[in-house]
């Protein structure tokens, strides 16, 4: 059983636009949430970080979380080219000290100028 | 700059060579990481060390040799690779194994 699923891809929008990136997961008791870019060939780099039910904002980038219905977003405002990329997201399955992150497969984004 | 460093960044080997690749953190954190990213496919978690103790090995094939001397240094230690064994090697770095990783900018591997 999968633990966190995101769609391949890719996702495509034009610059200026909303792009949004979704993840779901399987395990309730999940507490700890990343979404990390990776551009091609280059290793991953931590964006958001979110713990709590709602909305965390970073510029333009929001992270939302939702544990009842077990999804975590990623929203990019003002799309731009350079956030061509694949978006990872990952969870702490446990949400302790004992359990290791659990990568998705990522989605690869273009942002079209 | 992430405060994980790993070399080389690029090594070219034969099937019949034997390499290291080294990794070092300078953040303080007590869990280590390798992972595998062949190219288009998502990252493969290969070892977890845990305060220098292996925690997971991912049915890694034997060819594949890891090595934590202490908390700050990782190595994998590459003997009789196969041309599928050429990915990009990421070395990360944590607190404690759930908490967010830092990653170094990767070894990019290719057997001959």
């Amino acid at each position: 059983q999968k633990e966190v699923e995101q769609n391949s891809g890719p996702l495509s929008v034009p610059e200026g636009a909303i792009a949004s990136l979704n993840c779901t997961y399987s395990d309730r008791v999940s507490q700890s949430f990343f979404w990390y870019r990776q551009y091609s060939g280059k290793s991953p780099e931590l964006i958001m970080s979110i713990y709590s039910n709602g909305d965390k904002e970073d510029g333009r980038f929001t992270a939302q979380l939702n544990k009842a219905s077990q999804y975590v977003s990623l929203l990019i405002r003002d799309s731009q080219p350079s956030d061509s990329a694949t978006y990872l997201c990952a969870l702490n399955p446990g949400g302790g000290s004992n359990y290791k992150l659990t990568f998705g497969k990522g989605t690869l984004l273009t942002v079209n100028p | 700059e992430t405060g994980v460093t790993q070399t080389p960044r690029h090594l070219v080997m034969g099937m019949t060579n034997k390499k290291s690749l080294k990794c070092e953190q300078h953040l303080g954190h007590n869990a280590m990481y390798w992972y595998k990213q062949s190219a288009k496919k998502p990252l493969e978690l290969m070892f977890v060390y845990n305060f220098k103790e292996q925690t997971e090995n991912n049915s890694v094939p034997s060819r594949f040799s890891p090595e934590c001397p202490n908390s700050s240094h990782l190595f994998l230690h590459l003997h009789t690779l196969q041309p599928e064994d050429s990915a990009l090697y990421l070395c990360a770095s944590s607190r404690y194994r759930g908490d967010i990783q830092y990653f170094g900018a990767g070894t990019r591997l290719s057997v001959l």
